[in-house]
């Protein structure tokens, strides 16, 4: 079936702008992350929804980021006045029920802050 | 905090041969690890996991294999094949559920 799909795949914004990152999970998956990695980095973790309850935000740098999950399926991560340090790729990952703890990838979108 | 590091940045390898791609991690509390490749401009792919009550696990052509006792991990490739070429990432899980990762290894396959 489909994977992990992320849009838009490429965003540009001025300092300042505000963006939203979109995620669809893989169908049926429960858990969804938002991670975010830098330039020769490996991820770093945001965020952690269970089907709609975002269970754990302590990966979010600041008070900027938001992220929501309303139905429980697709997810939105939202920037605030976007600062150039946001500048770097951002990674849906989803994963079905517990125990299973495989974690499906995302494209990820590649954010730059001008 | 803690986290998970790679011991050599780069590794090159002639096609056909074996790969051994290594980890250390530090939280002693992870009790399950996760092997991802990254090609450029593309999200992880999952290549391979274990939990912490195993010591070995393999797949086709990837074996992963962990040492508690020197929080040691390893993906070994057998016939690296110039497809193989990417970033290879550890992942660990400790007491929640997101995964910490290290910062990589480029594996590079000589023709």
């Amino acid at each position: 079936g489909a994977g992990v799909s992320q849009s838009p795949r490429y965003k540009v914004a001025k300092r300042g702008q505000d963006v939203a990152l979109r995620c669809d999970p893989i169908s049926g998956h429960v858990s969804l992350f938002w991670y975010q990695q830098a330039l020769g980095q490996g991820p770093e973790f945001l965020t952690y929804f269970q089907n709609e309850a975002q269970l754990d935000k302590s990966g979010l740098p600041s008070d900027r980021f938001f992220a929501e999950r309303p139905e429980g399926s697709v997810s939105t991560l939202k920037i605030q006045r976007t600062q150039q340090e946001d500048s770097a790729v951002y990674l849906c990952a989803s994963s079905p029920s517990p125990p299973s703890d495989t974690q499906y990838f995302g494209p990820g979108t590649r954010l730059t802050v001008l | 905090g803690e986290s998970v590091g790679l011991h050599l940045p780069t590794l090159s390898v002639q096609e056909g041969d074996n790969s051994i791609i290594n980890c250390a991690y530090s939280n002693s509390a992870s009790d399950y690890f996760i092997w991802y490749k990254q090609e450029s401009g593309k999200g992880p792919q999952f290549i391979i996991d274990i939990r912490s009550n195993m010591d070995k696990r393999q797949g086709q052509r990837v074996t992963v294999l962990l040492n508690k006792t020197v929080k040691h991990l390893s993906l070994q490739i057998a016939a690296t094949q110039p497809g193989d070429s990417a970033v290879y990432f550890c992942a660990e899980r400790a007491s929640r559920r997101a995964l910490t990762f290290g910062s990589g290894t480029r594996l590079q396959v000589q023709p």
